[in-house]
């Protein structure tokens, strides 16, 4: 168990719709990051947030957006969804801003209907 | 753009035999280069490796980095079925554009 949470662990929606993954990062780290996973594309980064601040952006729709709050935990808000958003996005959070070592949550399987 | 690219994408062996894993990386800025091991779910961490030519070990596993040929490569030796898993590679710039930037993974699967 690494310490990091995300729920849900599943969810189907339908095309247009939106959702809201959650994540809380293991205590006393900073920083939280957010990845899509999809076959074909393997592991992308998305977003990245360290104290509350966005620090960097990587391959993240402008239909998705991610906030976190101050207690740290993350959302990340998919909205007018398409079938080709389904894939499972990971949260990992590590100490400090400029730190790697990255600890993942389980996932949420999005299945787009 | 950054890219890191492993090989090869899935190995099949026995148990007991030993295998090598191999990432290249062409990243601006390159920090660290980072193994995982992916069995069902989350990635975990195995290894981060910032020096060139300093082997990282833990128990059976050990990887090893090369910073002039931009590579690394991670060993397994007396596999067991345990070790069936993708095994992804991840190399960090620290950059502007913080996170990791991962390869496909190898899917490694071991049969007793």
């Amino acid at each position: 168990d690494s310490g990091v949470t995300q729920t849900p662990k599943h969810l189907i929606t339908a095309t247009g719709q939106r959702v809201t993954l959650r994540c809380s990062p293991r205590s006393g780290d900073l920083s939280v990051y957010w990845y899509q996973q999809s076959l074909d594309q393997g592991l992308q980064f998305l977003i990245q947030y360290y104290n509350g601040e966005e620090r960097a952006k990587g391959n993240i729709l402008e239909r998705f957006s991610a906030q976190q709050f101050p207690d740290l935990h993350s959302e990340l808000n998919l909205s007018s969804l398409e079938l080709g958003d389904s894939a499972l996005y990971f949260c990992a959070s590590s100490v400090g801003g400029q730190g790697p070592e990255a600890f993942f949550g389980q996932g949420t399987r999005l299945t787009v209907v | 753009e950054d890219k890191v690219v492993q090989s090869p994408l899935s190995l099949v062996v026995h148990e007991g035999d030993t295998v090598t894993l191999n990432c290249s990386y062409e990243v601006t800025n390159f920090r660290s280069l980072l193994w995982y091991k992916q069995e069902k779910k989350a990635p975990t961490f195995l290894f981060m490796l910032t020096s060139s030519g300093i082997e990282k070990k833990s128990g059976r596993l050990s990887s090893i980095l090369d910073k002039k040929e931009l590579f690394s490569i991670l060993n397994i030796t007396a596999t067991q079925t345990g070790d069936s898993a993708v095994y992804l590679c991840a190399a960090y710039s620290g950059g502007g554009a913080d996170g990791l930037t991962f390869g496909k993974g190898t899917h490694l699967i071991i049969q007793p």
